[in-house]
């Protein structure tokens, strides 16, 4: 069964960094972090694939988030730096089904760590 | 990006009933649609694939239907676990999620 557990969450201040951490138990599939704002919808944020050479990010983060893995460890990683209050969010990491290079579905996700920008 | 819409973005329902969920797409994404239910408190658990294929696990009186740019959820006969909020997911492009649809008792 996949088991995926974010942790790193935390209070943060305005342009402040954080790291978040999704341990995964099989790492054969690329994954994803996702995140919903309180009371919002869904927000893709970035993916990396199984091997970690290949990595896309949606616009709203690029340049600010990192989204990285370490397999020996079992464990994906998202940095964030200059945290904005728009970043509060509950974040997931998920696991990739890719259909296309950029076309994916998310089959298992964490129930995620919480953000708060204050 | 592909913009998604979904109605109604609030339904009641009694159990037993058959109920629909529309997700519209801002151009045609073929067939890469998935949903998800979500319950409080909880991750989002897929559904549906494809469109219309329906994740190992997932009970048979959910399907979904349609293409390009229409698609349909359908919950065949409502039971008290389906009560909770669904999503519609392109995957034509890069991934967006349409704003839900909560289902709750009437």
């Amino acid at each position: 069964q996949v088991q995926l557990v974010e942790s790193g969450g935390g209070l943060v201040k305005p342009g402040g960094s954080l790291r978040l951490s999704c341990a995964v138990s099989v790492s054969d599939y690329s994954m994803s972090w996702i995140r919903q704002a309180p009371g919002k919808g869904l927000e893709w944020l970035a993916s990396i694939s199984s091997s970690g050479m290949t990595i896309y990010y949606a616009d709203s983060v690029k340049g600010r988030f990192t989204i990285s893995r370490d397999n020996t460890k079992r464990s994906l990683y998202l940095q964030m730096s200059d945290l904005r209050a728009e970043d509060t969010a509950l974040y997931y990491c998920a696991r990739d089904r890719t259909v296309t290079h950029y076309g994916r579905y998310f089959d298992y996700w964490g129930l995620g760590t919480l953000v708060t920008v204050s | 990006d592909i913009q998604m819409t979904q109605s109604p973005s609030s339904l009641s329902a009694f159990v037993g009933d058959r109920v629909t969920v529309t997700c519209r797409a801002s151009q045609s994404i073929v067939n890469y649609l998935s949903w998800y239910q979500q319950k409080p408190g909880k991750a989002p658990k897929l559904l549906i694939y494809g469109a219309s294929s329906l994740q190992s696990g997932v009970p048979l009186r959910f399907s979904g239907s349609g293409s390009g740019t229409v698609f349909t959820l359908t919950i065949s006969s409502l039971q008290s676990e389906d009560f909770a909020v669904y999503y519609c997911q392109q995957y034509n492009n890069w991934p967006t999620f349409g704003p839900g649809t909560k289902v709750d008792t009437k």
